[in-house]
This record gives C-alpha cells, structure tokens and sequence, in this order.
C-alpha cells in the first residue's frame, strides 16, 4: 500500500511567520508532487505542484522536493489568517501520471 | 459557474435507497474521478474513467458504481445505500501531469 504521510496537526503560528508543513512518501517512483489546501467544509484547491528535486516559488508559498529522502514540504511565509486550512499533500503513484495518493492533510491555524 | 458541477450537493436518503450523484465539467478534460473524504481518513479513490469506454476501480469502490454518459459527466451511483457511506464525496477532472481539479462537493447523509 503505498502511503503518503502528513502530521496531522494542528499547526498553530503567528501571523507573520513562515508556516512549514512537510509530507513523506513510500512510493519511489512517484513523479509528481502536489499540495492542496482545504477550507473547511469546501473543496481542495492546488496551490503548488513540483515535478523535479529542489524548491519551486510561487508568491508566498515555497515547495521544496527531495526525491532522495521521499520528502516533500511546503513553506508559506508571511503566514495570515486566511491561510488557516487544512493543507493536504498528494503524490501520484508510481509510474502513473493519472491517480494520486493523498496525505490525510495537516491542520494550520494562523493566529492574528 | 464553477467548472465542476455536482449535483446534489446536499442529500439525506435513507438505507437501501438508490441514490446517484451527478457531475459535469466544462473544463474539456478527459479524465476523471470520484473521491470520498471521511474525517481522519483522508480521500480516497472510488472510481475513475479515461474516456467513455474506459472505466476503473479505485481503492474502494465496493458498493458503488459509475456511468461516464459523455466526457464531460461521470456519474456515481450507490445501489442501495448504508450508513458508513455517509461521507462527502468529490468529484474531479485531470490532465496530463496529474493535477486533480475537484468540484464542489457533495454532502451525502445515510440514515
């Protein structure tokens, strides 16, 4: 069973501060690499995706990949309140471009 | 209008009742999925479809079934539904990286 692994949280910062959330993985030969956030009661929406080893930037949000160790994070800096989400990560299966394997999300709390 | 469309996006039926959900998209994607979320256990893949002819299972699509009517509607069906099918259920499209692009939701309650 291939697993992708998420703190679950909650995850309380300052608004203001960088909110770093990580995600590791079992499956080698995944490819790509996705984070979602989550309101509450609402869809997932992608934020970031990240295909190759090292950081992809995006305004305040950071994706940082290591292929070597299966680890996957995301960095929001200048953290807000509306940030406050439940932030899933997912990873496609390996060898597939076409099912995903979700995290079972972490929960960021930014507090004003 | 949102790309993807489910429909209901509320329903409360009852234990053995047949109950379909419904979803369209316009975003001219060929693929797409059926997810259910439950708290503490994350979404996973009911079912998901290629094109028309091609339809697959996911990890738990024992007690579902689905129809892809054109590549634009995939629809979900529980034949006769119980209560740890309650859950919120998402429909998605994708391309060819494998970003997922999820409809609204919707809220299924089994009494």
């Amino acid at each position: 069973q291939k697993e992708v692994e998420q703190n679950s949280g909650p995850l309380s910062v300052p608004e203001g501060a960088i909110a770093s959330l990580n995600c590791t993985y079992s499956d080698r030969g995944s490819q790509s690499f996705f984070w979602y956030r989550q309101y509450s009661g609402k869809s997932p929406e992608l934020i970031m995706s990240i295909y190759s080893n090292g950081d992809k930037e995006d305004g305040r949000f950071t994706a940082q990949l290591n292929k070597a160790s299966q680890y996957v994070s995301l960095l929001i800096r200048d953290s807000q309140p509306s940030d406050s989400a439940t932030y899933l990560c997912a990873v496609t299966q390996g060898g597939s471009n076409y099912k995903l394997t979700f995290g079972k999300g972490t929960l960021l709390t930014v507090n004003p | 209008d949102a790309d993807v469309t489910q429909t209901p996006r509320n329903r409360i039926t009852k234990t053995g009742k047949r109950i379909m959900l419904e979803c369209s998209q316009t975003k001219g994607h060929d693929r797409m999925y059926w997810y259910r979320q439950d708290p503490g256990l994350g979404l996973r893949l009911i079912y998901y479809s290629f094109d028309v002819k091609d339809i697959n299972k996911g990890e738990i699509s024992d007690g579902y079934s689905v129809s892809r009517q054109a590549q634009a509607k995939f629809s979900l069906s529980l034949e006769s539904a119980i209560p740890n099918q309650t859950a919120l259920y998402f429909c998605a499209t994708s391309v060819d990286r494998g970003e997922l692009f999820f409809g609204e939701g919707s809220r299924l309650t089994v009494l």
